[in-house]
């Protein structure tokens, strides 16, 4: 299958610092990418479509000038988690659309101070 | 509103015995249907997917599909003790949206 990398897979970071959490395709190109977010035992929450060339659309409830997305080219795509606070604590992850089949990157532990 | 709806579970089951696992979608136009796992800690990993009535084997598993009733299953034989997971189960339109369930929690008991 394809294979989608994630990175870091584990960051901290203090309160009010910002992240950047990349998501590469590669070996495939990706026109398409989705930004999820996980709570401990809870199901995966749709963040963002992150579309190559566009802005991204996000979901209802999700702040689109605290979490900056950029998907400059077809194998890439990153999100920023500006101004981070201990509520944004959670599982980040990516995923890439080959044909219609939705591929994940290993995922973002993101604990902020 | 487009849903997938499982089963949150746990579902428990003996080393060995068969688990089934079933989700059901609301969006007639649904035309994918994927059952991913996820382990604790990580991230979703691709299973199955279906795309047409029937059954689809791969192994272990087996996917079932029927439009009529907007119901997929995923059966997994001799189930392992490694097979304790949370099973995603997941709906695509014609789109690039996909709609994924809240997912099942298996325990296989060794």
């Amino acid at each position: 299958g394809a294979v989608v990398s994630q990175h870091p897979s584990w960051v901290i970071c203090k309160s009010g610092t910002s992240v950047k959490i990349e998501c590469r395709s590669l070996d495939f190109q990706a026109t398409t990418m989705f930004w999820y977010r996980q709570f401990p035992k809870q199901s995966l929450m749709l963040m963002a479509t992150s579309n190559e060339g566009s802005k991204a659309t996000y979901e209802q409830g999700v702040e689109k000038d605290k979490f900056l997305i950029n998907h400059a080219s077809l194998t890439l795509s990153t999100l920023t988690v500006t101004s981070a606070h201990p509520e944004d604590s959670s599982f980040y992850i990516c995923s890439a659309t080959e044909g219609n089949i939705q591929y994940f990157g290993a995922g973002t532990r993101l604990s902020v101070l | 509103q487009k849903e997938v709806e499982q089963n949150s579970g746990p579902l428990s089951v003996p080393e060995g015995a068969i688990a089934s696992l079933n989700c059901t979608y609301s969006d007639r136009g649904s035309q994918s249907f994927f059952w991913y796992r996820q382990y604790s800690g990580k991230s979703p990993e691709l299973i199955m997917f279906i795309y047409s009535n029937g059954d689809k084997e791969d192994g272990r598993f087996t996917a079932q599909l029927n439009k009529a009733s907007q119901y997929v299953s995923l059966l997994i034989r001799d189930s392992q003790p490694s097979d304790s997971a949370t099973y995603l189960c997941a709906a695509t339109t014609g789109g690039f949206k996909t709609i994924f369930g809240a997912g099942t929690r298996l325990f296989v008991k060794a």
